[in-house]
Order: structure tokens, then C-alpha cells, then sequence
């Protein structure tokens, strides 16, 4: 299995316009996380779905932020209008539900807004 | 609510030197706990996890950690450090939710 992928790696925008962060689960997991880290926070938790459905989204900052999975191996985070203070390293995760097995995490993406 | 506290942001150790870093939990039920290391530009990967039974858990490069219930604690050695060995690592803990990480401590690792 090739892991959890990410897309892109990196992304440098200009504040206002929107982004769009991708990632593929492992096949076979049905739970899906998105976490961002930065050098103040450290590693936050953003949302995160079992077998599609968003469970909690609690740490999604603002309204600007958004999260899909279309289906059970693909979920997109969307951030629009982007601004400086998204710029972060975003990752996402994935595992078996209700396990309470370990996390695989994708190589990430480093956003730059400027 | 499960929290995680990781003693040092930052330490510093001599190749060959034994590394110790520090985690400790709050959890009001009994915790799954892991460390994940996070070399530069890459994400996380699992070193090790602790569920159920032995309370001293091998993991990948030569590290293990100790379940201490009494202490709330699951820190993380190897006897001999490498210079391999620099990166970050987050300590994290979960059960029956997400993992919940700690502020990470930046190991450096002096030739």
C-alpha cells in the first residue's frame, strides 16, 4: 500500500484566493483525520469523519474552512477566502474506526499564504 | 478529556548518550498511548504504541517506552543515541477518540 497521500506538497497562494488540500485514505480505513501544525500550536486537530460523515469540526477555525469526503477513500479541505495566518503544514490521517489503533499520516502540505 | 504533556521542547544529547524524553498523560479512562517521530519536511510515523498488556513496549530504532500508571507517565529511551536519531517526536494518547498530541520535543543529537 502507498500510504496515505497528500496533494501538493507545497502551495504558496496570495491571500484571497482559495485552496484546496487533497488526501487519499489506506484502503480498507474508514476514518479520516485533518490536522494542522504550526510552531505556536503545535499539532491541532481540524476535523475529522467516520465512514464519511463529519463527526467532529470543532477545530476548524473559521467559517472559511471546509471539509468533504465525496467517498470512502478520498476527502478534500478547502479554505476560502485563504489569509496569511492559514499558513501552516496541514496533514491528514487515517485509520480503522473504533480500534483505537494508530494513525497513518500523509508527508503533509505546506501552505504559504502571502 | 485526554491531554498530553511532553516535558522539554528541546534537548540536546551527545552521540552515544542515553536519550530520555519525557511524556506525560491525563486520561480519566485507562489511555492507548504512542510516540510518533517526525523527521524535517516528512510526516509523522509511529515508533511505538502502548494498549494492552506489557507495560514496557519495544518499538522501531532501537527506542521503548514504559507504561507507568502510577506515575501517569510514557517516556521514551534508547540507550545509545545516533546521530540518525535528530528529529521531532510527539507524544500522543487515545481512546475511543482521536489522538490527542503534546507540543513535541526537537531532539538534537551532538557528534
Amino acid at each position: 500500500d502507498a500510504g496515505v497521500i497528500q496533494s501538493p506538497r507545497h502551495e504558496v497562494t496570495e491571500m484571497g484566493q482559495e485552496v484546496t488540500l487533497r488526501c487519499k485514505l489506506i484502503s480498507g480505513h474508514n476514518s479520516l483525520f485533518w490536522y494542522r501544525q504550526t510552531m505556536m500550536r503545535g499539532l491541532e486537530l481540524l476535523i475529522y469523519f467516520n465512514n464519511n460523515v463529519p463527526i467532529d469540526d470543532s477545530g476548524m477555525p473559521e467559517d472559511r474552512f471546509s471539509a468533504k469526503m465525496p467517498n470512502a477513500s478520498f476527502s478534500t479541505l478547502k479554505i476560502q477566502p485563504s489569509e496569511p495566518r492559514d499558513s501552516a503544514v496541514y496533514f491528514c490521517a487515517s485509520t480503522l474506526q473504533g480500534l483505537n489503533t494508530e494513525a497513518f499520516f500523509g508527508q503533509g502540505t505546506r501552505l504559504t499564504v502571502v | 478529556a485526554q491531554s498530553v504533556t511532553q516535558l522539554g521542547s528541546h534537548v540536546s544529547v551527545s552521540e552515544g548518550a542515553l536519550v530520555l524524553l519525557r511524556c506525560n498523560y491525563s486520561s480519566s479512562v485507562p489511555p492507548y498511548l504512542f510516540w510518533y517521530v517526525q523527521y524535517p519536511n516528512q510526516g509523522l510515523q509511529l515508533l511505538l504504541k502502548y494498549t494492552t498488556g506489557a507495560t514496557l513496549v519495544k518499538g522501531i530504532n532501537g527506542f521503548e517506552a514504559e507504561f507507568k500508571k502510577s506515575e501517569t507517565s510514557f517516556h521514551l529511551t534508547k540507550p545509545s543515541a545516533h546521530m540518525s536519531d535528530a528529529a521531532e517526536y510527539f507524544c500522543a494518547v487515545r481512546r475511543n477518540t482521536p489522538l490527542v498530541f503534546g507540543k513535541g520535543t526537537r531532539l538534537s543529537v551532538i557528534a
